[in-house]
């Protein structure tokens, strides 16, 4: 069966300095990956996704992440944040044998000024 | 603009009421999800449709029923065999064109937030 952990439930940091948030998964098959933000009271938007090919995946607003088989990890990275980045972060994972996306509980980036 | 739209943004539940949220994606999408949503757990799936006329059950169905009678609407009611309804409703879509849809992309829409009275 599929999980999802990830690590931090909360994350502060202080404005234009670098961030990981960090997620591992357990599968028996090969994955797909997603990192998915929730800005305050909306819906969720994707920030990138490793389905096959290069380890580093590149997303919107300056966000990468890489996949780590051996480790089984995805972590989500940014080099300098910015007060906007303020959100939550779902990982989510699915495979070629699944019918649904399992998403972990989310770890909440807070920036300080 | 083509988006996902949810409604209403907030419903108030009274004890036995069944009640229905409304979503409505003009993205010409052919599967589209329901996700519960409390807080420190994440999402979890409770049905998606991936054609009209078709849905599946996902990990928490119960004391939820979907209809799928249209391509671009897919309303969830909330029934009163739910007994602890209060979240955060959020309905998603994907292309379904890839013949995997649960591993393309899901659009989200804004989210409606269910209270009991």
């Amino acid at each position: 069966a599929q999980s999802v952990t990830q690590l931090d439930s909360q994350v502060p940091v202080f404005e234009e300095a670098p961030v990981e948030l960090r997620c591992n998964y357990s599968s028996s098959v090969s994955v797909y990956l997603f990192w998915y933000v929730q800005y305050p009271n909306q819906g969720l938007q994707l920030l990138l996704k490793y389905l096959s090919g290069s380890t580093l995946v590149k997303g919107i607003n300056g966000f990468e992440a890489e996949f780590n088989k051996s480790q089984t990890s995805f972590h989500l990275r940014k080099p300098s944040v910015h007060i906007s980045d303020t959100a939550e972060y779902f990982c989510a994972v699915s495979d070629s044998s699944a019918s649904k996306i399992i998403f972990g509980s989310g770890t909440r980036l807070s920036i300080r000024p | 603009d083509g988006g996902i739209t949810q409604s209403p943004k907030y419903l108030f539940r009274k004890e036995g009421q069944n009640v229905t949220l409304s979503c409505e994606q003009n993205l010409n999408h052919d599967a589209m999800y329901w996700y519960r949503q409390d807080p420190g757990q994440g999402l979890r799936l409770i049905y998606y449709s991936q054609i009209v006329n078709d849905f599946q059950k996902g990990d928490i169905a119960e004391g939820y029923s979907v209809s799928r009678e249209k391509k671009e609407s897919f309303p969830l009611t909330v029934t009163s065999a739910q007994k602890n309804p209060t979240a955060f409703y959020l309905c998603a879509s994907s292309p379904g064109t890839s013949g995997r849809p649960i591993q393309e992309t899901q659009y989200f829409g804004p989210g409606t937030r269910l209270l009991v009275l």
